[in-house]
């Protein structure tokens, strides 16, 4: 499987952006990275995904390397409400996210 | 348009029980997929679901079972449970096709004493 590696914890200040990192050095080429977040052990809340492009929704941004091995999450302008567990994912065969350990995130006011 | 809605949201059954969860995918969504979610560990990938049919499966043994209705709605059935079987049980449903996008559901948590 695919693996994703993520620092357990990151600190921000409120206000500032945000970015988590996120390596993935075993993804195979048609194989989408997705980002999701989980607060206080809820369902996990889709946050972005892509292949090779950055992307950029009304939550967050996305940055994949060229070679596609590691990508970064950033969260614009961080408030008190994105503090939550940030989980990086990898999709393989259409059917099973491959979820890492995830990066608690702690936005500090 | 309605979200991913799973029953029942907490669960306590005792060791060598039966237990089964379900599952209400999201309007036009046709497949479902089932995640085990220990404490403090990422969500790992069960089964999935699609036309009535096991569309692919993870490391889990075979008393993990589950069932997809023509509505879409989804059954996750463990067997003979065991204390480690407790965890957060999550749903997610997605359309066919790249990109796959899943959404889930708020989760089941099964404790098992």
């Amino acid at each position: 499987d695919a693996k994703t590696t993520q620092p357990p914890s990151m600190d921000c200040a409120e206000g500032r952006a945000a970015n988590l990192p996120c390596n993935h050095s075993t993804i195979s080429g048609n194989e989408y990275v997705y980002w999701y977040r989980q607060i206080h052990s809820q369902g996990p809340q889709y946050i972005i995904h892509g292949l090779k492009n950055n992307e950029t929704n009304e939550m967050a941004s996305l940055i994949i390397t060229e070679d596609r091995k590691s990508s970064t999450l950033i969260l614009p302008h961080a408030t008190l409400r994105d503090t939550a567990v940030y989980y990086c994912a990898i999709i393989q065969g259409a059917q099973k996210l491959v979820f890492g350990q995830g990066t608690r995130l702690t936005i500090n006011p | 348009e309605t979200g991913v809605t799973q029953s029942p949201t907490h669960l306590i059954k005792t060791r060598g029980q039966q237990v089964t969860l379900r599952c209400s995918s999201q309007s036009g969504h046709n497949t479902v997929s089932w995640y085990q979610q220990a404490l403090g560990q990422g969500p790992q990938f069960i089964f999935q679901y699609y036309r009535e049919e096991e569309n692919g499966r993870g490391n889990f043994p075979p008393r993990f079972s589950g069932l997809q209705f023509p509505n879409y709605s989804s059954e996750l059935n463990v067997n003979a449970l065991e204390l480690d079987d407790s965890a957060l049980y999550l749903c997610a449903s997605s359309t066919t096709g790249a990109p796959y996008e899943q959404y889930f559901g708020p989760g089941t948590r099964l404790t098992v004493t």
